[in-house]
C-alpha cells in the first residue's frame, strides 16, 4: 500500500477554515484518497474520499490536486468538536483493509 | 440502524492468559476487519473476515485468531498473552465491495490492559 505524509499536528481558531495537507506521491491510478478522523476515547470514523475530482460532503471538502500525489482536507468552520485525529489514507482497488499512519492531531483553539 | 458494538468496553487480562473480543457489525455488512491500536498510533490491521473466511492478514502473529459468525458477528481471540498486546482493538465492518471506495463503520473498541 501506498504511504501518505501529514504533519504531526496543526492549530486552528474556532470558527475558522483548517486546511489539513496530506503528501501521497507513491500513488497508483486506482487509489482512492480517504480520510477518516478519530474522536478522543473514539474509535475512527469516516470523513471523506475521492479518487481524481474535488469533493464535497457535510462535513469537509477534498481537494484533490491534478497530479493526485497530494490532497487537502478542508473543513470550513472548525468547532471544538472537530478536535482529533485526521487520518490521510490510501485504498487500493484489491482489498478492503485500511493501512493507516499516525495522522495530524488537529487542536482547536476557543 | 445499529452501529458496531464491541464488548466489552474494558478488560485486564495477566501474562500469559487468553482473551476473547466480541464485535457485533452493522446490519447488512457481510464484512469485518480488526485492528489494533497501541497509544499515540494509528491502528494496525490484524485481519478481516468476508462471508465468515478470513480475507487477508497483517503482520500479527498466528496466536491472533478470529471467527466470523453467520450472522456475520465477529470475534478476536488472542492466546498467550503478552505484556505489549495492551492496546485499544478496534472492530470495523463494511459492505465489502473491492475498488477502495467503501467506508468502514468503526466501533468505540475494546481497551485491553494485560499485567
Amino acid at each position: 500500500d501506498a504511504k501518505t505524509t501529514q504533519p504531526n499536528s496543526m492549530e486552528s481558531n474556532e470558527e475558522e477554515p483548517v486546511h489539513l495537507p496530506c503528501n501521497h506521491s507513491t500513488i497508483s491510478g486506482t487509489d482512492y484518497i480517504h480520510w477518516y478522523r478519530q474522536l478522543p476515547s473514539q474509535g475512527p470514523e469516516y470523513v471523506i474520499h475521492g479518487l481524481t475530482s474535488n469533493v464535497n460532503n457535510r462535513m469537509a471538502s477534498l481537494a484533490i490536486a491534478e497530479d493526485r500525489k497530494s490532497s487537502t482536507l478542508i473543513l470550513h468552520r472548525a468547532t471544538l468538536r472537530d478536535a482529533a485525529v485526521y487520518y490521510c489514507i490510501l485504498r487500493d482497488s484489491g482489498g478492503d483493509k485500511i493501512i493507516f499512519g499516525k495522522g495530524t492531531r488537529l487542536h482547536i483553539l476557543p | 440502524e445499529t452501529g458496531v458494538t464491541q464488548s466489552p468496553t474494558h478488560l485486564i487480562k495477566t501474562r500469559g492468559q487468553q482473551v476473547t473480543l466480541r464485535c457485533s457489525s452493522q446490519s447488512g455488512h457481510n464484512t469485518v476487519s480488526w485492528y489494533q491500536q497501541a497509544l499515540g498510533q494509528g491502528p494496525q490491521f490484524i485481519f478481516q473476515y468476508y462471508r465468515e473466511e478470513e480475507n487477508g492478514r497483517g503482520n500479527f502473529p498466528p496466536r491472533f485468531s478470529g471467527l466470523q459468525f453467520p450472522n456475520y458477528s465477529s470475534e478476536l481471540n488472542v492466546n498467550a498473552l503478552e505484556l505489549d498486546d495492551s492496546a485499544l482493538y478496534l472492530c470495523a465492518s463494511s459492505l465489502l465491495s473491492g475498488g477502495g471506495s467503501n467506508e468502514q463503520f468503526f466501533g468505540p473498541g475494546t481497551r485491553l490492559t494485560v499485567l
